[in-house]
C-alpha cells in the first residue's frame, strides 16, 4: 500500500522569503504525485502534478516541485511567498488511472507580514 | 465551468438522524470520489464511481454509510443513524477519467452531529 509523509505540521515564514515543504512517499511502482492547497473553509485546489519526465514541474502562483525517485520525495518550493499563500498544503499520491488519492497529513503555512 | 458542486455546505443533525449529502461533478467527468476530512484522521478516501458504476468502496464504514450515483450528473452519500464521530467535512471530487489522474474537489459539506 502507498503512503505519504509530510514531516512538518506547521511552517512559519516571513513575506518575501522562500518556502520549501517536504513530502516523502512510499510506493513500489510509478507514482503519480500532486500538491493541493486548502484555504480556510474551502475545498482542495490543485497546485501541480507530476506524472513523468522533467523532475521539476511548475504549478500555479509561482509554485514548483521536484520529484526525486532515489529519495522518494516530491518537495514543493516557492521563491518568494505572499501573505495570501497562508494555507494548508497537502501532498498526495495516486497509483493509477482514476484511482483514489492517498494524502499526507498536511503542512500549515503561516506567512508573517 | 462551475466546478464540483456540493450541497448543502453545512448540515447539522441530531444523533440517530439520517444525513444525505449531494455532489454534482464537473460536466464530462466520468469519475467521482468521496473523501472525509477530520482533524484527527486527516483526509480519508471513502468510495468512488466510474461511469456511474461503483468501483472501490474500501474506505466506507461497513455500517450506516452508503453511496450512489444514479446518473452522470450527481452522486449522493447517505449516512443513516448519524453518530457524533461522523462529524467531519465530506469532500467530493471528480476526474475526467481517460488518461487523467488529477482530481478536482468541491468545497465540501461540513456535517455536525449533535
Amino acid at each position: 500500500a502507498q503512503s505519504v509523509t509530510q514531516p512538518d505540521a506547521r511552517v512559519t515564514v516571513s513575506e518575501g522569503a522562500s518556502l520549501q515543504l517536504r513530502c516523502k512517499y512510499s510506493y513500489s511502482a510509478t507514482p503519480y504525485l500532486f500538491w493541493y492547497v486548502q484555504y480556510p473553509r474551502q475545498g482542495l485546489q490543485l497546485l501541480l502534478k507530476y506524472y513523468s519526465g522533467d523532475p521539476v514541474v511548475q504549478g500555479v502562483n509561482g509554485f514548483e516541485a521536484e520529484f526525486s525517485k532515489s529519495n522518494s520525495s516530491f518537495h514543493l518550493r516557492k521563491a518568494s511567498v505572499h501573505w495570501s499563500d497562508s494555507a494548508v498544503y497537502f501532498c498526495a499520491v495516486s497509483t493509477g488511472f482514476a484511482s483514489a488519492l492517498t494524502f499526507g497529513s498536511g503542512t500549515k503555512v503561516i506567512v508573517l507580514p | 465551468n462551475a466546478g464540483v458542486i456540493q450541497t448543502p455546505r453545512h448540515k447539522v443533525t441530531g444523533k440517530g438522524q439520517e444525513a444525505t449529502l449531494w455532489c454534482e461533478p464537473i460536466s464530462g467527468h466520468s469519475a467521482v470520489f468521496w473523501y472525509r476530512q477530520t482533524i484527527v484522521q486527516g483526509l480519508e478516501f471513502l468510495t468512488y464511481f466510474r461511469n456511474q458504476a461503483p468501483i472501490d468502496d474500501s474506505g466506507m464504514p461497513k455500517e450506516r454509510f452508503s453511496a450512489q450515483m444514479p446518473n452522470q450528473s450527481h452522486s449522493t452519500l447517505k449516512i443513516q443513524s448519524t453518530q457524533p464521530q461522523d462529524s467531519a467535512v465530506y469532500l467530493c471530487a471528480s476526474s475526467i477519467g481517460t488518461g487523467s489522474y488529477e482530481q478536482y474537489f468541491g468545497p465540501g459539506t461540513r456535517l455536525t452531529v449533535l
